[in-house]
């Protein structure tokens, strides 16, 4: 069964620095790997996705993640952080077969001090 | 413009009280499916939606009920709500076929049962 770790469940970084945050998953199939963002009262945004093209993924407001699969990680980086950025982000793998399911991390609180 | 809307946005009540909550998108998707979301436990699956009249259960649908009776619609029914069902509920659509990875989130539903 895919499950997804994140490690961290907060995370300050100061302006300008880089953000870091640490996503590791186990999939007995290749795996579909998403990143969503999740602002204060706000749903879920998808930033990034990796469905087997490109091992580096780019997504939007900055943000990228590389795959390794030797690593089993998929790691969400942005050089430089802004004020903006603070939010909650989940990692979550798709599972395999029909059902389109996602399995989501318990997801890292991202703070950002001026 | 895309979007996946839930209604209400903040619900309190009291235990046993039926209630549901709504969720309709407007991108002909056929797969919609409910997640809730509590502290530390990330997102996890209620009950989803493969097509009209096609549901099933994820990893917790105790004590929720579900119906698909036309596409865009996908409600979540709590016939007699108890607290530990007070969350934060989601609700989520995506289409089949290549792009069925990508799910679309709503706002999102507070409910808290006293």
């Amino acid at each position: 069964a895919q499950s997804v770790t994140q490690l961290g469940s907060h995370v300050s970084v100061s302006e300008g620095a880089l953000v870091l945050l640490r996503c590791n998953y186990s999939s007995s199939v290749p795996p579909y790997l998403f990143w969503y963002v999740q602002y204060p009262n706000q749903g879920l945004q998808l930033l990034l996705k990796y469905t087997s093209a490109a091992t580096l993924v780019k997504g939007i407001n900055g943000f990228e993640a590389e795959f390794k699969k030797s690593e089993t990680s998929f790691h969400l980086t942005k050089p430089s952080a802004h004020m903006s950025d603070a939010a909650e982000y989940f990692c979550a793998v798709r599972e395999g077969g029909a059902t389109n399911k996602l399995i989501f991390g318990t997801g890292t609180l991202l703070a950002v001090q001026p | 413009e895309a979007q996946v809307t839930q209604n209400p946005r903040y619900l309190i009540t009291v235990t046993g009280k039926k209630l549901t909550v709504t969720c309709s998108q407007n991108m002909n998707h056929e797969y919609m499916s409910w997640y809730r979301q509590d502290p530390g436990l990330g997102l996890r699956q209620i009950y989803y939606s493969m097509n009209v009249e096609v549901t099933d259960k994820g990893d917790v649908p105790e004590g929720y009920k579900v119906s698909r009776k036309e596409k865009r619609n996908f409600p979540l029914i709590l016939e007699s709500p108890s607290p530990n069902q007070t969350s934060l509920y989601f609700c989520a659509s995506s289409s089949s076929g290549w792009a069925k990875n990508i799910q679309y989130f709503g706002a999102g539903t507070r409910l808290s049962v006293l």
